[in-house]
């Protein structure tokens, strides 16, 4: 079945810095990938995702990229503010896509 | 619309004893899902729906049941509950593409 890895676990930076969080999945069918956001108590809430017949795909200070050859996409947080901080999932979607296998998560601060 | 909710939001059990989490969704969506979050290991799939009158198991199923008897409703219960148990609980319907998570239950097993 699919697995998805995700890192860093922690990362800290400060407000106005870019964060990357990066992850890689194992199966080749895989082909929709979404990001999450969780604040602290609260609900997991999508972000941003990307379907396997595009490279990269922006919402304002987000963006994620997809590189289907090696297995691995990224989310990219440009200008990071305070309200940034919280935790970052990503996914894949297993073949048949009934289901989402998820990583384990990212704690991204960002310090003002 | 609700979107998706979930009864109870805490809850203290004690080892042995059992309950029922209620998801509830108004979207009319076809998929539904139930997870567990402990910290560290992100989010796990328990059993999954893909319409009303299936189920079928996810990657942590032992120690859990699930019904979906009604479209918008989607059971998960613990017979006999464990320590192990003690999490907390995520439902997720979808449609298309995204999943829709509810609000969480958190579960406290003496």
């Amino acid at each position: 079945g699919e697995n998805v890895e995700q890192h860093p676990s922690t990362l800290s930076v400060q407000e106005g810095d870019s964060a990357v969080i990066k992850c890689t999945y194992s199966d080749s069918a895989s082909n929709y990938f979404p990001w999450y956001k969780q604040e602290l108590g609260k609900r997991p809430q999508l972000i941003i995702d990307i379907r396997s017949n595009v490279g990269e795909k922006k919402d304002q200070r987000i963006a994620v990229t997809l590189n289907k050859t090696a297995k691995h996409f990224s989310l990219h947080i440009t200008e990071t503010q305070p309200e940034d901080s919280a935790v970052y999932f990503c996914a894949a979607s297993d073949t048949g896509f009934q289901k989402l296998v998820f990583g384990t998560g990212t704690r991204l601060l960002v310090s003002p | 619309n609700a979107g998706v909710t979930q009864t109870p939001k805490f809850r203290v059990l004690k080892t042995g004893q059992s309950m029922t989490l209620l998801c509830a969704q108004d979207m009319n969506h076809e998929y539904m899902y139930w997870y567990r979050q402990d910290p560290g290991m992100g989010l796990r799939l328990i059993h999954y729906s893909v319409g009303e009158g299936t189920t079928a198991k996810g990657e942590v199923p032992d120690g859990y049941n699930v019904s979906r008897l009604k479209k918008q409703n989607f059971l998960l219960g613990l017979e006999s509950a464990a320590p192990s148990q003690t999490s907390v609980y995520f439902c997720a319907s979808r449609n298309t593409d995204t999943q829709y998570f509810g609000p969480g239950t958190r579960l406290t097993v003496l």
